[in-house]
């Protein structure tokens, strides 16, 4: 079936810091794949996406590039902000259903 | 625009009573679809509405559990005779249209809690 698995959270990093999520998929066939990101308080907002392989994502300095023979899209950012401090989930849409992962929180420091 | 709302934000009610959350997805968006995260676990896909019409109800744990979308434009989520495990965030998305050139626009869910 299809699948997301995630690095498991709470992640906490301090301001500046270098950030990577893991994440991993299972699918049938060639699905997008997105990162979605829940600020407290907010719904869920789509941060980036890919619809194949070797298509980077990209917005608001993080990244994720699909990897096809290693069925990840791991998203990374250079250098983290508080303002980053939400929850990403990674995801991937097959027929018109999104399938997620569970979550992992995200903590930056000042 | 407006983007997707959902009420209540937040319900507590007793094991055995009935809840009904509501959707307003964004006006012209014919696609509705209802998700769900308990604790702990992925979101999960519950149901899919093409206008007034369930497109793909899957997701849908048990007949406790009925959706409408009657008209087409909001969409109401019944849980009837809520259980503990139907604790959760109950989130509501919709879109213009089908496939990947239509982003699902999420709203900012409902948290459910049952004792």
């Amino acid at each position: 079936g299809n699948s997301v698995t995630q690095m498991e959270g709470p992640v906490t990093l301090s301001e500046e810091a270098f950030l990577t999520i893991n994440c991993t998929y299972t699918a049938t066939g060639y699905p997008s794949l997105f990162w979605y990101v829940q600020y407290p308080g907010e719904g869920l907002q789509l941060l980036l996406k890919a619809t194949k392989a070797d298509d980077k994502g990209s917005n608001k300095g993080f990244e994720a590039t699909y990897r096809k023979e290693t069925t990840s899209f791991h998203l990374e950012k250079g250098s983290v902000q508080v303002s980053d401090s939400a929850v990403y989930f990674c995801a991937l849409n097959r027929d018109d259903k999104i399938i997620f992962g569970k979550g992992t929180r995200l903590h930056i420091l000042p | 625009e407006a983007g997707v709302t959902q009420f209540p934000s937040h319900s507590v009610i007793e094991k055995g009573q009935t809840v009904t959350l509501r959707c307003d997805p964004i006006s012209g968006h014919d696609n509705l679809y209802w998700y769900r995260r308990v604790m702990g676990k992925e979101i999960k896909f519950l149901l899919h509405f093409v206008k007034e019409s369930k497109q793909d109800e899957s997701g849908m744990p048990n007949n406790r559990f009925l959706a409408e979308r009657t008209g087409g434009t909001y969409s109401t989520l019944k849980v009837q005779p809520a259980e503990l495990e139907d604790s959760g965030v109950y989130f509501c998305a919709s879109s213009r249209g089908l496939g990947l050139s239509y982003e699902q626009y999420f709203g900012p869910g409902t948290r459910l809690t049952v004792t």
